[in-house]
């Protein structure tokens, strides 16, 4: 069973400048939950979709969003990028169900200049 | 406030020696998981711990979960210098199981 993939892997942006990150979950998973990891504030749930609907979301402003497809893919994005927005982007996915264990995609590195 | 807390935050072990990591949470939760992550890489799922007394063990890791004292250890045993990593436990506080708070990481260090 393939695992989550996300691209690009790695990204490099301007201050000021949105970006898109992807997400494609494990097969039959309907659940994706994105993170961003900084060495400063360690590891933060940014949000989950379920069913192509927002079903939690983290502590970040509004420059933050997402969305999901029938498919379960999902896409994060980020508007008018801060230098402190550079971090690895976490994706999960996971069933939602059972032991709702959650499964990591590569993740995706984002540098802003 | 929702808060995970692991002791300690560095850890260098000599090779053979035995340790435990420490995680604490703040509120019920019947839902802790291990992870380990190697420096640039993602995470990698250790442990699922759902209910009181839990015990997993996997080669020279074992984790155990008391939700009565809010508190997992994940004991490491004879280490080897493979088990170098950064290990985080986090805890889902919610109902959904998708939305997980992490604990700081403990960055183990094994020298031969």
């Amino acid at each position: 069973k393939a695992g989550v993939t996300q691209t690009p892997r790695y990204l490099i942006k301007t201050r000021g400048q949105q970006v898109t990150l992807s997400c494609s979950p494990i097969s039959g998973h309907r659940s994706v939950s994105w993170y961003q990891q900084t060495p400063g504030q360690g590891l933060q749930f940014l949000f989950e979709y379920f069913s192509e609907t927002q079903r939690n979301k983290g502590n970040f402003p509004g420059r933050f969003s997402g969305r999901q497809f029938s498919n379960s893919r999902s896409e994060m994005n980020v508007s008018t990028l801060e230098l402190g927005d550079s971090a690895l982007y976490l994706c999960a996915s996971s069933t939602a169900s059972g032991s709702y264990e959650q499964y990591f995609g590569p993740g995706t590195r984002l540098t802003v200049t | 406030e929702l808060k995970v807390e692991q002791n300690p935050l560095f850890l260098s072990m000599q090779e053979g020696k035995n340790y435990t990591i420490y995680c604490n949470y703040s509120t019920t939760s019947d839902r802790l998981y291990w992870y380990r992550q190697d420096p640039g890489k993602s995470l990698e799922s250790l442990f699922v711990l759902l209910s009181n007394g839990a015990v997993k063990q996997e080669g020279r890791l074992m984790a155990s979960l008391d939700t009565k004292a809010r508190l997992s250890t994940l004991h490491i045993t004879a280490a080897v210098h493979d088990l170098s990593a950064t290990y985080f436990c986090a805890v889902d506080f919610g109902t959904s199981g998708s939305r997980l708070t992490f604990g700081e990481g403990t960055q183990l260090t094994v020298n031969p």
